[in-house]
């Protein structure tokens, strides 16, 4: 699993309240990721990290916030979830090696309701 | 990125291969082919990836052909466990994300 660690696994939250995820990774990755999965949609790229302090923009990133403050953890905010954004959450991150080869975690569901 | 085109669903009965196909008439000179598989509910999985020349590993093999326009990644003898979505995608040399499309449904058969 290449030491990545999501929490929490499982939430539902109301409309119009903050939400966080967090992502934990052991190995002193520089690149990690935050995609979402939906049915029809596949996964989609919300944010990126390449480094502390060093984050991007996704395909969908409206209404999120990323912050990555050490290495090792990489937070997704929802400022004020919306129902739109039920989703199953996958965090990522790139190995160290030429070649693009991602390590997933094992995903957060989350249910805004 | 050069856009991917894959079969939404393909079958195969155990112990076969599996073939599975993937399109990329837009490739330029400097795009990877990567494949990647997602097993229900989980996190993708790598699986191989190719410039121009075949590979194999342990999981699989990748064929592409002369022309890049398409590729083949081949699961030679396939178990039920390899029941899952798999994804073809064209990531640009020196690009740092990936970009997933709808992939494959490939369904093995008892």
């Amino acid at each position: 699993d290449a030491g990545i660690t999501q929490s929490p696994r499982h939430k539902v939250t109301e409309t119009g309240t903050p939400v966080t995820l967090r992502c934990h990774q052991t190995e002193n990755h520089r690149y990690m990721y935050w995609y979402r999965q939906d049915p029809g949609h596949g996964l989609r790229l919300i944010h990126y990290s390449y480094g502390v302090k060093d984050t991007d923009k996704g395909e969908v990133s409206d209404g999120y916030s990323v912050s990555r403050s050490k290495t090792e953890d990489f937070l997704l905010t929802l400022e004020s979830a919306t129902s739109s954004q039920t989703s199953v959450y996958f965090c990522a991150i790139k190995g160290q090696g030429p070649q693009f080869e991602a390590f997933f975690g094992q995903g957060t569901r989350l249910t805004v309701v | 990125d050069a856009k991917t085109t894959q079969p939404p669903s393909m079958d195969c009965a155990e112990g076969r291969a599996a073939n599975l196909p993937c399109n990329h008439s837009t490739i330029s000179g400097n795009e990877y082919v990567y494949w990647y598989r997602q097993i229900h509910s989980q996190g993708p999985q790598y699986i191989i990836h190719g410039l121009k020349n075949n590979e194999t590993n342990e999981m699989a093999s990748l064929i592409i052909t002369e022309d890049r326009k398409s590729s083949t990644l081949i699961l030679p003898h396939a178990t039920l466990r390899d029941t899952a979505v798999y994804y073809c995608i064209v990531r640009f040399q020196g690009a740092q994300k990936l970009v997933f499309g709808q992939g494959t449904r490939l369904t093995i058969n008892p």
